[in-house]
């Protein structure tokens, strides 16, 4: 079965540090993509970044990058230089070719200032 | 903006009511996916269309239907509404095809509230 895990319900992080968010994912399936989400207090979703199975590179977007350890089935989330309005809910994804993507509980991130 | 088009953006209404929410996904993509989100949830998915076509079901109860008009949008019905089905519903879409990553194109939200 094709599962994502975030064991970390809510977090803290004070402004300008670094966070790490877990994410552990579930497939048997070779060619997969994960993807890490924002949903900030007003409701909408958004697309952070992207990690192909297959990459060799972890992906970076910018302050945003995704620690991918494709043994181990990790694919953590890490925001460099924390600032307010990176405080959100932050929800891992994973595509397996399925026809859908499935995703984690999420993690509530709060930065302080 | 992603260019997905959610409407209504909020709706209350009473137990026993049946509702439709709509989605114009992005120009051009042809695949649709509907997700719950309970409060303080993940994303639960409930159903894809593509082209039309039934592609993927989820946990989607019976009361739920859904389907994609020739013009791409869609409509997701939710009848017999109860208190639990509160929740924000998202439309996504995507342009599935060759090299398709995955990626998702999510729509503001629908939040209904059943009272």
């Amino acid at each position: 079965a094709q599962k994502i895990t975030q064991t970390q319900p809510g977090m803290f992080v004070q402004e300008k540090e670094a966070v790490t968010l877990d994410c552990t994912y579930d497939t048997s399936d070779q060619s997969y993509g994960l993807f890490w989400y924002k949903q900030p207090s007003s409701g909408e979703m958004i697309f952070l970044i992207y990690q192909g199975s297959y990459d060799e590179q972890n992906a970076t977007e910018g302050r945003y990058s995704l620690n991918f350890q494709k043994a181990r089935k990790s694919a953590n989330l890490v925001i460099s230089a924390s600032q307010l309005g990176d405080s959100a809910m932050y929800f891992c994804a994973m595509y397996t070719g399925g026809f859908k993507t499935i995703f984690g509980a999420g993690t509530r991130l709060f930065v302080k200032a | 903006d992603s260019g997905v088009t959610q409407t209504p953006k909020h709706l209350i209404t009473a137990t026993g009511q049946r509702v439709t929410l709509r989605c114009s996904p992005r120009s051009g993509d042809l695949s649709v996916y509907w997700y719950q989100q309970s409060l303080d949830q993940g994303l639960q998915f409930l159903i894809h269309y593509y082209n039309g076509e039934e592609r993927a079901k989820g946990n989607i109860l019976e009361r739920f239907s859904a389907q994609q008009f020739p013009d791409l949008h869609s409509e997701l019905n939710l009848s017999s509404l109860e208190l639990g089905d509160s929740a924000l519903y998202f439309c996504a879409s995507s342009a599935q095809g060759r090299g398709y990553t995955g990626e998702l194109f999510f729509g503001e939200g629908s939040r209904l509230t059943v009272l």
